[in-house]
């Protein structure tokens, strides 16, 4: 069974500057993709960045990236020049292709930007 | 173009009763998928339905709960004597053909239901 895992339940970080959010995943499989999506306190989930297991470029989208590490399963997002709008829970989620598109999720971490 | 339709987008309901909870997919998505975040948590998968068929139900409850994707229509997700534990988001997402390689899953706004 597939398993997501987000070690850092919440953390602070100065407005401008980097977080990065740590995300490691368990599967036997080799086709999968992963996600990170970010869920602010209107409780919207907003797609910010997909990465699939036989892409060999890190995902970047705008200010995202993804540090995919395949041989340690991580998959940490980046958050370059953190705004203030970036506050917000943000979770981490595998796609398997032999089961579907489903996704299974991280438990979150909770990012505070202070100013 | 319109993304995934949720609603409403709370539900209030007394212990016993039924809750329903819509969710329309964004153009051209044939796909749906159902997930229920408790307080505090990441979203859990329920139910993964096509155009009239449920493809995979292995996150469903066994009792109470059930799902339909209408040939024509809204996706619904059905709770029958909802208890206070039911209380939660639920979140509809929806994509197209899983023959391609899907690289979003888009997300409703979720409808909030909380039982009293």
């Amino acid at each position: 069974a597939q398993k997501i895992t987000q070690t850092q339940p919440g953390m602070f970080v100065q407005e401008k500057e980097a977080v990065t959010l740590d995300c490691t995943y368990d599967t036997s499989d080799q086709s999968y993709g992963l996600f990170w999506y970010k869920q602010p306190s209107s409780g919207e989930m907003i797609f910010l960045i997909y990465q699939g297991s036989y892409d060999e470029q890190n995902a970047t989208e705008g200010r995202y990236s993804l540090n995919f590490q395949k041989a340690r399963k991580s998959a940490n997002l980046v958050i370059s020049a953190s705004q203030l709008g970036d506050s917000a829970m943000y979770f981490c989620a595998m796609r398997l292709k032999a089961a579907g598109n489903k996704l299974t999720f991280g438990g979150g971490t909770r990012v505070l930007v202070k100013p | 173009n319109a993304g995934v339709m949720q609603n409403p987008r709370h539900l209030v309901r007394r212990r016993g009763q039924e809750a329903r909870l819509r969710c329309s997919p964004m153009k051209g998505h044939s796909h749906v998928y159902w997930y229920r975040q408790l307080p505090e948590e990441g979203l859990k998968f329920m139910v993964y339905l096509q155009k009239e068929n449920i493809i995979d139900e292995s996150g469903m409850p066994k009792e109470r709960f059930s799902a339909e994707f209408p040939k024509e229509g809204p996706s619904i997700l059905r709770i029958q004597q909802v208890v206070r534990g039911d209380s939660a988001a639920y979140f509809c997402a929806s994509s197209p053909e899983t023959g391609v390689v899907v690289k979003t899953q888009y997300f409703g706004p979720g409808t909030r239901l909380l039982v009293l």
